[in-house]
């Protein structure tokens, strides 16, 4: 199985901060990478596919890049509504995987 | 706007099976290319893809489930559902269902959850 870690596993940051979040795959992926966020209580919701393709209706200020085994997410100025947990996900081959997440606190 | 709707027991005995059904609104489940998948969320193993089902009855599974598992459709309820055998405390879990399209984007075929049904609690205990 491909193997996801994130780092880091949690961060705290103030509002309007730039926030970026790793990922990285046990082999190359490609771009076969996906990006959720889960907010308490709620099931994940869809940001960015396919490394770097942001979904419809998700705000300009998240964005994805890299490509074969690293990855990023960034948030390019944190609002309150971002408070939530980030997973990566990766989908080049089965079985389909999910890193552990990245917490997201705001100070 | 399409959405997806869990429903089943919120207990099961140990041993026994987990059922699960996941409906589909606001599309059609025959529709498009997709996937229809089921995940779970415990606090000791994260997000863990368990399998997919096309329209069609083709299956996916995680080997790490699969001697357990069996997904299957209902193209005229608009439906899908899980089933997993010989259950332990270990599969106590959220578990959601999620659609799962394939799309040809930039010479190769991608796919990714989206939506999500908001999650159904089981718990495995006696």
């Amino acid at each position: 199985d491909i193997q996801l870690t994130q780092s880091p596993s949690s961060l705290s940051a103030s509002v309007g901060d730039r926030v970026t979040i790793t990922c990285r795959a046990s082999e190359s992926i490609s771009s076969y990478l996906n990006w959720y966020q889960q907010k308490p209580g709620k099931a994940p919701k869809l940001l960015i596919y396919a490394a770097s393709t942001l979904q419809s209706g998700v705000p300009s200020r998240f964005s994805g890049a890299g490509s074969g085994t690293d990855f990023t997410l960034t948030i390019s100025s944190l609002r309150p509504e971002d408070l939530a947990t980030y997973y990566c996900q990766q989908s080049y081959i089965s079985p389909l995987t999910f890193g552990p997440g990245t917490k997201v606190d705001i100070k | 706007q399409v959405q997806l709707q869990e429903s089943g027991p919120g207990l099961v005995k140990p041993s026994q099976t987990l059922s699960l059904t996941c409906t589909v609104s606001g599309g059609s489940i025959s529709s498009g290319s997709y996937y229809w998948s089921w995940i779970r969320q415990s606090a000791g193993k994260g997000l863990e893809w368990i399998g997919r089902i096309e329209a069609s009855g083709n299956t996916n599974y995680n080997p790490s489930l699969e001697s357990r598992v069996t997904i299957s459709v209902d193209t005229s309820k608009n439906q899908f559902s899980l089933r997993l055998r010989s259950v332990t405390a270990a599969d106590t879990a959220v578990y959601y269902c999620a659609r799962d399209p394939f799309v040809f984007l930039r010479g190769v075929i991608h796919n990714w959850f989206d939506p999500w049904g908001q999650g159904s609690l089981v718990t495995v205990s006696s």
